[in-house]
């Protein structure tokens, strides 16, 4: 079956460049969450989306943008990348808004020299 | 390669009724093992992680290393514990986080 893509696997961005991480939901999944998972830390809420439009707002910079394309796929957007933005970028889809649980992609390693 | 599964993908108790709700993983080391929880609409939680040993809301969880298990149990299920229940694994240094598929449960009246 179909799972949570995400793209890329691994990227290696210097300080101050630019980032975008893609997820691809799955099919007829209308819901898209971003966590951050810092090393050795949980899992933090960015920001989610729900038929397009932003739903749910958590600890995401203001350096960090995101938006949902009318495919449903997502992009994380991120500028002026530091150091410790270094992280697994997590993906999750869900249909009804989340009401039905998610399903994990496996995670965009970013790392920022 | 590392994996989390967990067999049931709903589960129905009554409430007041003991809840165990499975979770086996293979990863070729020693892993720390997690339990999240995320209520309808809600943001994913943490609700324990086995290095810890805590109870939280009444739900345990012990690694047991030679069945590779991490089962989540409650003695006395309530009905706001109704959600999906995620277990998940990393390695020792936090990387390679590994989410299994979920477990809703749901507590009857």
């Amino acid at each position: 079956a179909a799972g949570v893509i995400q793209s890329p696997r691994h990227l290696i961005k210097e300080k101050r460049e630019t980032a975008t991480l893609k997820c691809y939901p799955i099919p007829r999944h209308d819901t898209v969450y971003w966590y951050q998972q810092g090393p050795g830390q949980d899992p933090q809420f960015l920001i989610s989306f729900y038929e397009k439009m932003q739903s749910d707002k958590g600890s995401i910079p203001d350096r960090f943008s995101a938006q949902q394309f009318s495919d449903y796929h997502s992009e994380l957007n991120m500028s002026s990348l530091e150091l410790g933005d270094s992280a697994l970028y997590f993906c999750a889809s869900s249909r009804f808004g989340g009401e039905v649980g998610y399903t994990f992609g496996s995670g965009t390693r970013l790392t920022v020299v | 390669a590392q994996r989390v599964t967990q067999p049931e993908k709903l589960l129905s108790v009554f409430k007041g009724a003991p809840v165990e709700l499975k979770c086996n993983y293979s990863y070729s080391g020693s892993p720390e093992l997690f339990w999240y929880v995320q209520y309808s609409r809600q943001r994913l939680q943490l609700l324990l992680r086995h290095i810890s040993r805590e109870s939280i809301k009444g739900f345990t969880a012990d690694l047991n290393k030679g069945e590779t298990s991490f089962h989540l149990k409650k003695p006395f299920a309530q009905e706001e514990d109704s959600a999906m229940y995620y277990c998940a694994l990393s390695d020792n240094y936090g990387q390679n986080f590994v989410f299994g598929p979920g477990t809703r449960l749901s507590v009857l009246p």
